[in-house]
């Protein structure tokens, strides 16, 4: 079965620029959540998106957003980037709201020059 | 959240077994320990979580000491490939969920 997949994995933009990140959920999985990880630290809880419902957002400005689509796919967006966004951003999801046995993706790595 | 406390580093040697201590004296009634690992470049992977009782799978065991206050993942015999950085993290089920990720304890496996 395939796990957790994120486009693209590597991803370099400028300040100022917007970007769009994407994450397919296991099948069956209902749930997607997004962390930020900046190098040598843990990750950092942005949001869960439940039913197409956000459920929880952590402490991050309004520059970011998501989504979540019809088939549980989402999409984290970031605008007016900042040399601070350049991060591993990590998509994980899991069967309902609980989050007890979350799957995480690879990541996508974003370099803001 | 409960806060939670781990070393920032340790090593063991390959074969034998790992302990890696977590520390949540502040850990509330409804909220579990949950272990999770990530090695260098990939996505932190589930490992085991419990409530009060010891737990143990098919990737380690999970020791909760009676006053839930602190707890031990056991990887029975580590192989190299359990390098990673291990996340202790206390949280209740579902609910509000702001799951929160310390530094981990880097675990170093040498031959």
């Amino acid at each position: 079965d395939a796990g957790v997949t994120q486009s693209p994995t590597h991803l370099i933009k400028t300040r100022g620029q917007h970007v769009t990140l994407r994450c397919s959920p296991i099948s069956g999985h209902k749930s997607v959540s997004w962390y930020q990880q900046v190098l040598g630290q843990g990750p950092q809880f942005i949001f869960q998106y439940y039913e197409k419902e956000e459920r929880g957002r952590g402490n991050f400005p309004d520059r970011f957003s998501a989504r979540q689509f019809p088939n549980y796919s989402s999409e984290l967006n970031v605008n007016a980037l900042l040399l601070g966004d350049s991060a591993l951003y990590l998509c994980a999801s899991s069967l309902d709201r609980a989050w007890e046995t979350q799957y995480f993706g690879p990541g996508t790595r974003l370099l803001v020059l | 959240d409960a806060k939670t406390t781990q070393p920032p580093s340790m090593d063991c040697a390959e074969g034998r077994a790992a302990n890696l201590p977590c520390n949540h004296s502040t850990i509330s009634g409804n909220e579990y320990v949950y272990w999770y690992r990530q090695i260098h470049s990939q996505g932190p992977q589930y490992i085991i979580h419990g409530l009060k009782n010891n737990e143990t799978n098919e990737m380690a065991s999970l020791i909760i000491t009676e006053d839930r206050k602190s707890s031990t993942l056991i990887l029975p015999h580590a192989t190299l490939r359990d390098t990673a950085v291990y996340y202790c993290i206390a949280s209740s089920r579902g609910g509000s969920y702001i799951p929160t990720f310390g530094r981990g304890t880097s675990l170093i496996v040498h031959p």
